[in-house]
């Protein structure tokens, strides 16, 4: 089955506290991205991975880190994480970069949860 | 000013009723167009695509004015499973733009 998988689904931490979000995806796609949904924002995104070794950042970078060392996998990471990441988080793949390609679907992770207290 | 713009409800309507929703979008250069839908507290799916000449899946209507920069859902007959937020989706740029914008989603409740 075509998915994208993210773990974990629900994560409660304390301030400061290092943690990774896992993310990954069956379906050879290229493009990579995190999204944070926030009541009354929707859906910002985060950082972007355009291919193996490709990562950019988004429209909210700060205080995550990503990296893509396979192209499966793309790993959000919180160094130090504080109350205001406090959030659903969504990774998503799509066979290529929104702006190549007009139409092309999205493919979500299931969330991760996030309360950083 | 927001990239995408929607009305964020709630819509409640009784079942087999009509219902509309619009999306406003800044960038009249953007190409590509979509409704998502979300359950609650689950991961958007893609619902529809909206195409320049409009089109139809079933019971629901996509369409696409882009001289007012506006896009439109309608679902007909709704049933009580279509009960969930609508996400307006616009990619703002065909070439060298690597994301989407979303509206914050138009919640619908379906009433029996």
């Amino acid at each position: 089955e075509a998915q994208v998988t993210q773990n974990p689904r629900y994560l409660i931490t304390v301030t400061g506290k290092k943690l990774t979000v896992t993310c990954s995806q069956n379906m050879n796609h290229e493009y990579m991205s995190w999204y944070r949904q926030d009541p009354g924002l929707g859906l910002r995104q985060i950082y972007y991975s355009m291919n193996v070794e490709v990562t950019d950042k988004g429209d909210v970078p700060e205080g995550y880190k990503v990296s893509r060392k396979e192209k499966r996998n793309f790993p959000l990471i919180l160094e130090s994480p504080s109350p205001n990441q406090t959030s659903l988080y969504f990774c998503a793949s799509s066979l290529s970069p929104p702006g190549e390609r007009v139409n092309t679907e999205a493919f979500f992770g299931q969330g991760t949860r996030l309360t950083v207290v | 000013r927001k990239e995408v713009e929607q009305d964020p409800g709630p819509f409640n309507v009784p079942e087999g009723a009509t219902v509309a929703f619009n999306c406003t979008y800044s960038n009249s250069a953007s190409q590509s167009f979509f409704w998502y839908r979300q359950d609650c507290r689950k991961e958007p799916k893609l619902l529809m695509s909206v195409y320049s000449s409009g089109n139809e899946d079933g019971r629901f209507t996509a369409q696409l004015n882009r001289a007012s920069q506006y896009i439109s859902l309608l679902i007909r007959d709704s049933k009580l499973s279509d009960s969930a937020t609508y996400l307006c989706v616009v990619n703002p740029d065909q070439t060298g733009a690597n994301n989407l914008f979303f509206g914050t989603g138009t919640r619908l409740t379906v009433i029996p």
